[in-house]
């Protein structure tokens, strides 16, 4: 089946510092990747929509100068973390999709753990 | 407003045995995709089971049925044969068609716990 690899799983992080999680679906191309933040036990909140060659699409709330978003390529997307602070610390987690329209499983990533210190 | 209700925070079954995972929706898409996954607690998101919003007979996978009652908006898990190793967060997700955007969006997830 398809894979979604995320990296790093774990990072710790000085506040005031800015963090960068990769997104690569390794055996097929995504021309849409969704980015999720997780509150412990809590749901996936969907903070962004990122578009292969295109601007992201960020969903209500979620600041996008703060969440800096990049689809370079088919198979990379990297989320990007600016100026963290402890309050950013979650459970980030992407998924992109093998199908068209409403159809089409969405395989995750492991997730990234961020910890602000 | 809630576009997935997911009401059961927690639920135990006995091992062996079978139990529903409840989920509802709401959308004013026609065309809408269903799905399920299981978060164990090292964090990944593994899909369960999909059923498009057109297609007539529940889905099943193994172990797992979508008991889908479109009129009533509901999409209920049910896992047949519990295993300890079923335990685990269980979430109900929704994709809507071109008015949602296509995206995914959960359920605030159940926590399963099967009994030995």
């Amino acid at each position: 089946g398809a894979v979604v690899s995320q990296h790093p799983s774990r990072v710790i992080c000085k506040s005031g510092t800015s963090v960068k999680i990769e997104c690569r679906s390794l055996d097929f191309q995504a021309t849409t990747m969704f980015w999720y933040r997780q509150f412990p036990k809590q749901s996936l909140m969907l903070m962004a929509t990122s578009n292969e060659g295109s601007k992201a699409t960020y969903e209500q709330g979620v600041e996008k100068d703060k969440f800096l978003i990049n689809h370079a390529s088919l198979t990379l997307s990297t989320l990007t973390v600016t100026s963290a602070h402890p309050e950013d610390s979650s459970f980030y987690i992407c998924s992109a999709r093998d199908g068209f329209g409403t159809g089409g499983k969405a395989f995750f990533g492991q997730g990234t753990r961020l910890t602000v210190v | 407003a809630q576009k997935i209700t997911q009401t059961q925070p927690g639920m135990f079954v006995q091992e062996k045995e079978a139990v529903t995972l409840d989920c509802t929706y709401d959308t004013s898409d026609q065309s809408y995709g269903l799905f399920w996954y299981k978060q164990p607690s090292s964090g990944e998101m593994i899909f369960l089971i999909y059923q498009g919003s057109y297609d007539e007979q529940n889905a099943t996978e193994g172990r797992y049925s979508l008991n889908f009652q479109k009129a009533r908006k509901s999409a209920n898990l049910v896992i047949s044969a519990s295993q300890l190793g079923d335990s685990a967060m269980y979430f109900c997700a929704m994709r809507e068609g071109l008015t949602g955007g296509f995206k995914t969006i959960f359920g605030a997830g159940t926590r399963l716990f099967v009994k030995a």
